[in-house]
C-alpha cells in the first residue's frame, strides 16, 4: 500500500526556518514526480513545490521562490521541503503528494500524505 | 497564471438528490483537470482526473465531463459520506492551481 507521512511541522516564529520532511513507501520513489501543496486554516488548496523524479529539475510557486528549497534522497524514500525565513502567510498545512504518471502530460496528485501543521507566530 | 473559479462555494442538498459543481480555467486548458474531495481534517482524494476519467476505487455515482475551459463535477445520487468539500485542479501548467472549493451541506 502507498503511504506518505510528512513530518517536521511546528512552531516557529517569523524568518526562522523549518525542514518538513515526507516518507514514503508502498512504491519506487524514483519513478515519481513529487509535490508540497499547502492549506492555510480554513482555506483553499496552493500548490508550492514540485521535483523532477531523479531531482534534475524542481518549481516553486512565486511567494516562496527563493526561501523554500524542495529536494529530495531517492534512497531513503524521503521528500524535504526547506523553509526559510518564514512568514506568517506561510502558516498552513503542508502536504506532500504524488504525481501520477501521464502520457499526456497533465499534472495531478494520485496518493496525498495527512499532512503536517506549520504555524509561524511570534 | 491560470485562474480557477468553482460555483458555487456552497450548496445544501440531501442524501438521493442529484448536485453539481462548476469550475471555470481563466484560459483554456483542454482536459488537463483534476477534481478532489477532502474531508475535514483529512487529506485530499483524487475522484476525477483528465476532466471525465475515474480514479480507482471511485463510486460511479461521481462523473466529470467538460473541455477547454468550463467544467463538471456531478454526483448523481448523493450518500452521507458524500457531504464534504471539493476542489478542482488544473494541471496544464505550472504553477498548478486550484478552485476555491465548494462545500456539499446537509439541507
Amino acid at each position: 500500500q502507498v503511504h506518505l507521512v510528512e513530518s517536521g511541522g511546528g512552531v516557529v516564529q517569523p524568518g526562522r526556518s523549518l525542514r518538513l520532511s515526507c516518507a514514503v513507501s508502498g512504491f519506487t520513489l524514483s519513478d515519481y514526480d513529487m509535490h508540497w501543496v499547502r492549506q492555510a486554516p480554513g482555506k483553499g488548496l496552493e500548490w508550492v513545490s514540485a521535483i523532477f523524479f531523479d531531482g534534475s529539475d524542481e518549481d516553486y510557486t512565486d511567494s516562496v521562490r527563493g526561501r523554500f528549497t524542495i529536494s529530495r534522497d531517492n534512497s531513503k524514500n524521503t521528500l524535504s521541503l526547506q523553509m526559510n525565513s518564514l512568514r506568517a502567510e506561510d502558516t498552513a498545512v503542508y502536504y506532500c503528494a504524488r504525481e501520477r504518471p501521464s502520457v499526456t502530460g497533465i499534472f495531478f496528485f494520485d496518493y496525498w500524505g495527512q499532512g503536517t501543521l506549520v504555524t509561524v507566530s511570534s | 497564471d491560470i485562474q480557477m473559479t468553482q460555483s458555487p462555494s456552497s450548496l445544501s442538498a440531501s442524501v438521493g438528490d442529484r448536485i453539481t459543481i462548476s469550475c471555470r480555467a481563466s484560459q483554456g486548458i483542454s482536459n488537463y483537470l483534476a477534481w478532489y474531495q477532502q474531508k475535514p481534517g483529512t487529506a485530499p482524494k483524487l475522484l476525477i482526473y483528465a476532466a471525465s476519467s475515474l480514479q480507482s476505487g471511485v463510486p460511479s455515482r461521481f462523473s466529470g465531463s467538460g473541455s477547454g475551459t468550463d467544467f463538471t463535477l456531478t454526483i448523481s445520487r448523493l450518500q452521507p459520506e458524500d457531504f464534504a468539500t471539493y476542489f478542482c485542479q488544473q494541471g496544464n501548467s505550472f504553477p498548478l492551481t486550484f478552485g476555491g472549493g465548494t462545500k456539499v451541506e446537509v439541507k
